[in-house]
């Protein structure tokens, strides 16, 4: 079974509907984040949490909001969409930094198309 | 922001060729990484540097981080149909956490 889960996968969507992308993990990981990609533009953050209790905007926050309603549960929300909202988005989890690099894991992505 | 430039952007092999990527960065890191997607799945970490200067490998794959601190090169040796996908570098400086920038990806597939 796969240890970062995204739902749904794919989705379509129109101009001004609320969306909801949900994650869970299994790797008993604290910390979790959210990225959408773009074609020639690599990942970019849009939110990441490092424990339930701490929420953090990343790079590119506006349109979007979080909650993080367990340990293993981190959903992305989109209140009403847009069409530049369409892209490839992923969740991922890393464990706490000890200092050195702490890899980030990252779920399947979910496909997202506004129209 | 931080900016990571990937170039090339795409690429396409022979099989049994070698091919190199680099990224280069307006500011420091104090960690590199080398990520691949394949289609329909997230990045897996392919090598991770964390040091100016080291020159870490993975089987066919070797990477550098540069002595600056702002590039990363990545060779793939003996290259063969299954290295297609996307390969992404990143950034990490410590003082940010533990986020990543990532560069715009670099696409590789196999010639006709």
């Amino acid at each position: 079974d796969a240890d970062v889960t995204q739902t749904p996968r794919n989705r379509i969507t129109k101009t001004g509907k609320r969306i909801m992308l949900e994650c869970s993990q299994t790797k008993g990981h604290d910390r979790m984040y959210w990225y959408r990609q773009d074609p020639g533009l690599g990942l970019r953050l849009i939110y990441y949490s490092f424990d339930v209790k701490d929420i953090n905007k990343g790079e590119i926050s506006d349109g979007y909001s979080v909650s993080r309603q367990a340990q293993a549960k981190f959903s992305l929300s989109l209140e009403s969409a847009i069409p530049n909202q369409t892209a490839l988005y992923f969740c991922a989890t890393s464990d706490k930094s000890g200092g050195a690099y702490n890899e980030q894991f990252f779920g399947p992505g979910t496909r997202l198309t506004v129209l | 922001g931080q900016q990571l430039n990937q170039s090339p952007q795409s690429m396409f092999i022979q099989e049994g060729e070698d091919v190199s990527m680099n990224c280069t960065s307006s500011s420091i890191f104090n960690t590199w990484l080398w990520y691949k997607q394949d289609p329909g799945e997230g990045p897996v970490l392919l090598i991770a540097l964390y040091k100016a200067g080291e020159l870490t490998s993975n089987g066919r794959l070797t990477a550098q981080f540069g002595i600056t601190r702002k590039d990363s090169f990545l060779n793939i040796s003996a290259s063969i149909p299954s290295d297609v996908g996307i390969y992404f570098c990143a950034g990490q400086f410590s003082a940010a956490g533990n986020k990543l920038t990532f560069g715009g990806g670099t696409r590789v597939l196999v010639k006709p």
